[in-house]
């Protein structure tokens, strides 16, 4: 079946534009991760979603960072006035629920370079 | 706050030689541990969790709570293996995302 898919597969902006990325899970699963993969962090995270609680926001690096997710699907990840340090690849992950046993797969990232 | 600490930036091994690639955690609690893994050109995937005590490829993984690792093995490396492996926890009780060290490349030379 359809994994997870994430849209544009490559990104370059200007230092100070907005971007927004997207990010399709796999359909039915309940749970989705946006994380970020840079050369001096590693892999962090940023956000989540869980159903239709509240996301946990607690990764995001800064009040630039926002995402949603609509319908309990899609979800987009925007970044305003973007700085060269948000170069990264962006990656989004979904799981069927959440939980221990629930394994989270990734998509294939956003590959993002602000200028 | 959590940590994973992947000592090894890059490790080669010759095949057939054994392999393991190391990991130790910091968190106060019990958390779950995973390794995940990258090969070239492809998403990240997950190779093997704790909680399933399973043998994935022949990767095996043993959590030592005493000594806070995780270490990832195999008595006998294959060229297929070289890629970048990522130690990664949960903490859970509401918290499900994952914490990531910064991960080891293997290299398998033939």
């Amino acid at each position: 079946g359809a994994g997870v898919s994430q849209s544009p597969s490559n990104k370059v902006t200007e230092k100070g534009k907005d971007v927004e990325l997207r990010c399709d899970p796999i359909s039915g699963h309940t749970a989705l991760y946006w994380y970020r993969q840079s050369l001096g962090q590693g892999l962090e995270f940023l956000i989540y979603f869980q159903g239709n609680s509240a996301p946990d926001k607690s990764g995001l690096p800064s009040d630039r960072f926002s995402a949603e997710r609509t319908g309990g699907s899609v979800s987009t990840l925007t970044i305003q006035r973007t700085q060269q340090e948000d170069s990264a690849v962006y990656l989004c992950a979904s799981s069927l629920g959440w939980g221990y046993q629930d394994e989270q797969y990734f998509g294939p990232g956003t590959r993002l370079t602000v200028t | 706050a959590q940590r994973v600490t992947q000592p090894e930036k890059l490790l080669s091994v010759f095949k057939g030689a054994p392999v393991e690639l190391k990991c130790n955690y910091s968190y106060s609690g019990s958390p779950e541990l995973f390794w995940y893994v990258q090969y070239s050109r492809q998403r990240l995937q997950l190779l093997l969790r704790h909680i399933s005590r399973e043998s994935i490829k022949g990767f095996t993984a043993d959590l030592n709570k005493g000594e806070t690792s995780f270490h990832l093995k195999k008595p006998f490396a294959q060229e297929e293996d070289s890629a970048m492996y990522y130690c990664a926890l949960m903490i859970g009780a509401g918290s499900y995302q994952l914490t990531f060290g910064k991960g080891t490349k293997l290299s398998v030379i033939p």
